[in-house]
């Protein structure tokens, strides 16, 4: 595609429900991250993806959070069991590879009530 | 742990006027971006600097590099509302197989007229 999309834009849900985000990279773009971004900070790495291998899962915050690119084009992060401190924007980026640049996507805004 | 500071964290600035931004980080790194963040919208890549004493101009904003000092600056020359938006700083570490950006907190700017 001409940019990274991400779906949903804005995800509101109540506290223990699972939640599920996608991400769909540049086309060709081998590489693929993930980033938390908390109100007012920069954001923070969670884990990437060269195609369908995972080498860094070291930025997930808990084992609540997972993530999966199974055919090493789109990626999905699940978050189990929603707390209120996981309400954040979630980024996505890709990269041609793991030696270029990252380009990222719009976001999904998560509130957990 | 690869720290990156930023300061200000906001900085209003009236119209014509100058003012640098500035990110300081804490261990070696491979690469330094800097971005644009608009309310709802995606981080815009402004600049890349690879090497100590790399200067970068675009329209009415320079970023330059000090590896040495572990600085970069972001320089901003007669100011417009135009430019009203959250800059962050990311430094590129390189890891076996990928990359991980580490961002600072962000500078919200707001040029008043």
């Amino acid at each position: 595609g001409a940019g990274v999309s991400q779906s949903p834009r804005y995800k509101v849900t109540k506290r223990g429900q699972d939640v599920t985000l996608r991400c769909d990279p540049i086309s060709s773009h081998a590489t693929l991250y993930w980033y938390q971004q908390a109100l007012g900070q920069g954001p923070e790495f969670l884990t990437y993806f060269n195609y369908e291998a995972q080498p860094d899962k070291s930025g997930l915050p808990s084992d609540r959070f997972s993530a999966e690119r199974p055919e090493g084009s789109i990626s999905t992060l699940t978050i189990q069991r929603t707390e209120q401190r996981d309400s954040a924007m979630y980024r996505c980026a890709s990269s041609l590879g793991f030696a270029n640049e990252q380009f990222f996507g719009p976001g999904t805004r998560l509130t957990v009530l | 742990e690869l720290k990156v500071e930023q300061n200000p964290l906001f900085l209003s600035m009236q119209e014509g006027k100058n003012y640098t931004i500035y990110c300081n980080y804490s261990t070696t790194s491979d690469r330094l971006y800097w971005y644009r963040q608009d309310p709802g919208k995606s981080l815009e890549s402004l600049f890349v600097l690879l090497s100590n004493g790399a200067v970068k101009q675009e329209g009415r904003l320079m970023a330059s590099l000090d590896t040495k000092a572990r600085l970069s600056t972001l320089h901003i020359t007669a100011a417009v509302h135009d430019l009203s938006a959250t800059y962050f700083c990311a430094v590129e570490k390189k890891e076996t197989s990928g990359s991980r950006l580490t961002f600072g907190e962000g500078t919200q700017l707001t040029v008043n007229p």
